[in-house]
């Protein structure tokens, strides 16, 4: 069983960029999420995508988007990059209807994004 | 909207020795799942433990387990013969159980040394 992986692992990109992140889902999730997390802090929800589409948001400006694509991997799309878009952004897959295990939310190792 | 706090930032236990780490969170939910994640310094967030809220039973794994008590809102980790790998970010998760989006909100972590 493969498990999330994401790329890169890390970037780096000016003010004003625009970055795209990879997340691939573990076999048999059908479910992504993508969370920011900032130096010391715990994660932050962005979106989630199920079946293709975006099902939940965070309190994240409309800059940040996203796709999910057939094969359930998804993207990370943030245009017009801030500092503060400096962090840690980590994707996590699941599959709701699956029964418990599968409800969890597994996570990959995360993309570094600086930012100057 | 839910909160969970972590009012530790830092534990220390040695090697051999049992330590808990203290969660609390606020919900006017009656139904949800609580977690404890772990993120070493590989920055890959690992399940650790996973309670759900219907359930009396404390959930066990192996050396981890967790005191769950619905009523005052509290969830702590319970880490007993602590190992060298042990060492890292602990963070505690909110899910709720209903809702479109299976979203996981965290706390602030507790980080955890251990010593020989």
């Amino acid at each position: 069983e493969t498990g999330v992986t994401q790329s890169p692992t890390h970037l780096i990109k000016t003010r004003g960029q625009q970055v795209t992140l990879r997340c691939s889902s573990q076999s048999g999730h059908n479910t992504v999420s993508w969370y920011q997390q900032a130096l010391g802090q715990g994660p932050q929800f962005i979106f989630q995508y199920y079946r293709e589409e975006e099902n939940g948001r965070g309190n994240f400006p409309p800059r940040f988007s996203g796709l999910q694509f057939p094969n359930y991997s998804s993207e990370l799309n943030v245009n017009a990059l801030e500092l503060d878009d400096s962090a840690l952004y980590l994707c996590a897959s699941s599959s709701p209807s699956g029964g418990a295990r599968t409800d969890t939310q597994y996570f990959g190792p995360g993309t570094r994004l600086t930012v100057l | 909207a839910q909160t969970v706090t972590q009012s530790q930032p830092e534990m220390s236990v040695q090697e051999a020795e049992t330590v808990t780490l203290s969660c609390t969170y606020d919900t006017s939910e009656s139904d949800y799942y609580l977690f404890w994640y772990k993120q070493p310094p590989s920055r890959q967030m690992i399940l650790v433990i996973r309670q759900e809220a219907y359930k009396q039973q404390n959930a066990t794994e192996n050396r981890f387990s967790v005191n769950f008590q619905k009523a005052a809102k509290s969830f702590s980790l319970k880490i007993s013969d602590s190992q060298l790998g042990d060492a890292a970010m602990y963070f505690c998760a909110y899910r709720s159980r209903g809702g479109t989006a299976s979203k996981l909100t965290f706390g602030t972590g507790t980080r955890l040394q251990v010593t020989l």
